[in-house]
């Protein structure tokens, strides 16, 4: 398997302009997350879903920030407007639940996303 | 709130030197604990995970302890080499399915 695939894999924007960031998560995985890190803050959840509907959202920082999960293989997430404070490497991980409940994320590369 | 934290935030070592990282948490209702390792500009790439149940994993060099009921996690290295360079993280997996991340502990070993 090729793991979590996100593009792009890095992103320069300036404020005010909508950026998308792409994620396919490992085929099988019926859970996948939405990650940001930064110096300040370290790594957040900002949102997951389990079998494509959203489960918790209540890391997404505001009402520019949306995602969405059309399917098994593919998610989103969406900031409109951006702005500088954004700046942040944003991952996405997927994970299946083992036999045993265990419940290992696998992370992608992470979309570098500038705004200036 | 679940609070991870790591200690040392940095260390640095000589090669071969055997070492432990530390990570504590502020709820004991986990459901695993995970270790990850981050290169600069990369992803994170998962080295053990414990559960709940479990009172260690080992991997290679790499030895993870879990001490549930005290909040405490250490990961050991042995022989450490060059190429362990990087950044590590532990992770905590609460209600939900999520993993609430630790400070991370940078870690570099020199020649």
């Amino acid at each position: 398997d090729a793991g979590v695939i996100q593009s792009p894999r890095h992103e320069v924007t300036e404020m005010g302009q909508e950026v998308t960031l792409r994620c396919k998560p490992i085929s099988g995985h019926n859970s996948l997350f939405w990650y940001r890190q930064t110096m300040m803050r370290g790594l957040e959840l900002l949102i997951y879903f389990n079998n494509n509907v959203p489960i918790d959202d209540s890391g997404m920082p505001e009402d520019r920030f949306s995602a969405k999960m059309p399917n098994a293989s593919f998610s989103t997430l969406k900031i409109q407007p951006s702005e500088p404070r954004d700046s942040a490497v944003y991952f996405c991980a997927s994970s299946f639940p083992g036999a045993s409940g265990e419940t290992e994320q696998y992370f992608g590369p992470g979309t570098r996303l500038t705004v200036t | 709130k679940q609070e991870v934290t790591q200690i040392p935030a940095a260390l640095s070592v000589p090669e071969g030197e055997n070492l432990v990282l530390n990570c504590s948490f502020t709820d004991s209702a986990i459901y695993n604990l995970q270790w990850f390792r981050q290169d600069p500009g990369k992803g994170l790439t998962s080295l053990l995970l414990i559960q709940s149940s479990q009172r260690e994993q080992t991997s290679g060099r790499l030895n993870a302890s879990l001490d549930k009921s005290s909040g405490r996690s250490t990961l050991y290295i042995a022989a450490s080499q060059p190429g362990d360079s990087a950044t590590y993280l532990c992770a905590v997996t609460g209600g939900g399915n999520k993993l609430t991340f630790g400070t991370g502990t940078q870690l570099k070993v020199e020649l």
